[in-house]
Order: C-alpha cells, then structure tokens, then sequence
C-alpha cells in the first residue's frame, strides 16, 4: 500500500461547480498536510497547508484533513478555467515530504 | 514567481553519461531539497541540504549526489544516467527545514535520457 493515495483524474467540471479533490493516507506520522498546484511545465504552487484536523479557509479555497480517517480533501469554490491544473496533496513525515500522484483538473468554460 | 531558478531548462543525455543540475534558493532561504517528478507522477524527494550539510535522504540511489554552497545554492548530480531517469527535476527552497509551509519550487529541469 502506498503511504498516499491520489486519483489522478482527470476530473472535468463545468465552470462556477464546486471542485472536490481527495487524498488517503496510511501512515500515522505525518504531521503537516498540503496542497499544492501545478500548471504544465511549472514548478508545483503551495496553495494551502495545515498540520491539525479541521478545515481551513483561503479565499475560493478551503482545506480539509480528517486525521481519524486518514482523508484529506481540498475544496475549490466557484471554479474558473484558470483552475484547469493538476493538484497535488503533500504530506510531511519527519525529514521529507510525500507527494501524491497528482488530480488532472479541467474546468470548462 | 517563487525567485527559486533552475538551470538549464532542459537536458538530453545518452545513458551512462553524467548530468549536472543547478538551483538558486529564493532570497533569506538556507534549505534546499531536491525532488524527481516523473511523467503522470508526484514529485519523490531525493535529498535535502541545510547549511552546506545532506539532511534527510529519500529513496535514491548513491549515483544521486548533490552539493549546497556557502550562498545556498546547490547543485544534483547524476552519474551512470540511465533510462528511468528522465524526469522533470525540482528544487524547492525553504527557510525552516522540511516544513511544508515555507517550501517554494523553482520550474524545473526536464532531463531526457536516450
């Protein structure tokens, strides 16, 4: 079992929908969940970080770990077509981080 | 943009060759970790250099070997390239270590290898 796993889509949403984006882990350890975003041909874009169960709220974007289910979720509101991207969960574990594959997201105008 | 840069912007080697990758940490930052990104996959952490010193090692090989200077800067090196190793090759610099909140990717070095 890998220690995250990410459905790599793609996913394709019409323009202004709700986006739901999800991550599993297995490992107990880790301590610090992220989000990142990369376009093609760019260095992955840290969106949104947290290290406690809860949610967490940054403008269109709301993070979401649940450290009981191992589950982590991103949420993007309103979606644009400037969102098309794909979208990493990351995750801390002592001295490095652990990428999930990676969600291909296409919003559609 | 981040101000991390990456050189050069793109590489095509021939297998068993070496290969030497260039990274410039953002402004204030003494961390640099650098990360594999194959095709379709999540970046996998290679190494992390804090101080001029290797803390913290992911899954690679001894032929991945790396260097950080006095300005944090730093540099990946690859020997004996072979196939699997084309990939995109990001450094992200930081000022805290491996905390996941401080860590700015640069764009980048898509490496071939035939």
């Amino acid at each position: 079992q890998k220690e995250v796993e990410q459905d790599p889509g793609p996913l394709s949403v019409p323009e202004g929908a709700i986006v739901s984006l999800n991550c599993t882990y297995s490992n107990s350890a880790f301590q610090y969940f992220m989000w990142y975003r990369q376009y093609s041909r760019k260095g992955p874009e840290l969106l949104m970080y947290t290290y406690s169960s809860g949610n967490k709220e940054d403008g269109r974007f709301t993070a979401q770990v649940d450290k009981s289910s191992k589950y982590i979720s991103l949420f993007i509101r309103d979606s644009q077509p400037s969102d098309s991207a794909t979208y990493l969960c990351a995750m801390n574990r002592d001295d490095k981080i652990i990428f999930g594959k990676g969600t291909r997201l296409h919003i559609l105008p | 943009e981040t101000g991390v840069t990456q050189s050069p912007t793109h590489l095509i080697k021939t297998r068993g060759q070496q290969v030497t990758l260039r990274c410039s940490s953002q402004s204030g930052h003494n961390t640099v970790s650098w990360y594999q990104q194959a095709l379709g996959q999540g970046p996998q952490f290679i190494f992390q250099y804090y101080r001029e010193e290797e803390n913290g090692r992911g899954n690679f090989p001894p032929r991945f070997s790396g260097l950080q200077f006095p300005n944090y800067s730093s540099e990946l090196n690859v020997n004996a390239l072979e196939l699997d190793d084309s990939a995109l090759y990001l450094c992200a610099s930081s000022s805290r270590g491996l905390r996941g909140e401080t860590q700015y990717f640069g764009p980048g070095t898509r490496l071939l290898v035939l």
